[in-house]
């Protein structure tokens, strides 16, 4: 089986500041592992994953994953946070092979504060 | 872009009351998921299916059933609603081809049960 922990059900940082939302999976195998944001009322868009290769992951709004295989983690982070990053993170992880679904955490609150 | 459409934003329902959600993905996809979204809970996978009339259980399909009559459309119905499935549900389609691992979700429908 596979599972997702988001250790922190509310993350706060001040504006300018950088910011870490904790993420760490259990898979039988190599992952494949995601982001997702949600803002109010919204569905989830998709911020960025790791599928292979270089463990620093880039993705949309300037936010970045770092993939650590040997703690099973793989956190977000970004270097100066702005008010407007405000909203629930979803970490995910699937299998890389063959077709798995996705399983999602329980999701962290950021809020920050200008 | 992948579009992933959901029939309604919002809804009211009665118990007993017979409910039916609509997805529509207008990417020729061969993939849909429907998940409930609950607070402390995360995302949960209540059915997917990978073609035209092909269906499978996901984690929490007590109380759900599906219809996937043509491709780009996915149905989840509550055979009769009870308040324990007031919940947001989400849509998700992955992309064909290369990035096929990564869902994009709709807009979310929040149902109500009274």
């Amino acid at each position: 089986a596979q599972s997702v922990a988001q250790p922190e059900d509310q993350v706060n940082v001040a504006e300018g500041n950088p910011l870490t939302v904790k993420c760490t999976y259990s898979v039988s195998g190599n992952p494949y592992l995601f982001w997702y944001v949600q803002y109010p009322n919204r569905g989830l868009q998709f911020l960025l994953k790791y599928i292979t290769g270089d463990n620093l992951v880039k993705g949309s709004y300037g936010f970045e994953a770092e993939f650590n295989k040997s703690q099973t983690s793989f956190h977000l982070k970004k270097p100066s946070a702005l008010v407007s990053d405000s909203a629930l993170y979803f970490c995910a992880v699937r299998l890389n092979s063959g077709y798995s679904t996705l399983t999602f955490g329980k999701g962290t609150m950021l809020l920050v504060s200008p | 872009d992948v579009k992933v459409t959901q029939s309604s934003r919002y809804l009211v329902k009665r118990t007993g009351e017979k409910v039916f959600l609509e997805c529509v993905q207008d990417m020729d996809h061969e993939n849909m998921f429907w998940y409930r979204q609950d607070p402390g809970l995360g995302l949960r996978l209540i059915y997917f299916s990978y073609d035209v009339k092909m269906k499978e259980k996901g984690d929490i399909p007590e109380g759900y059933s599906v219809s996937r009559e043509k491709k780009e459309r996915f149905s989840l119905i509550l055979e009769s609603a009870s308040t324990n499935q007031t919940s947001m549900y989400l849509c998700a389609s992955p992309h064909s081809g290369q990035g096929r691992e990564t869902q994009y979700f709709g807009p979310g429908t929040r149902l109500l049960v009274l």
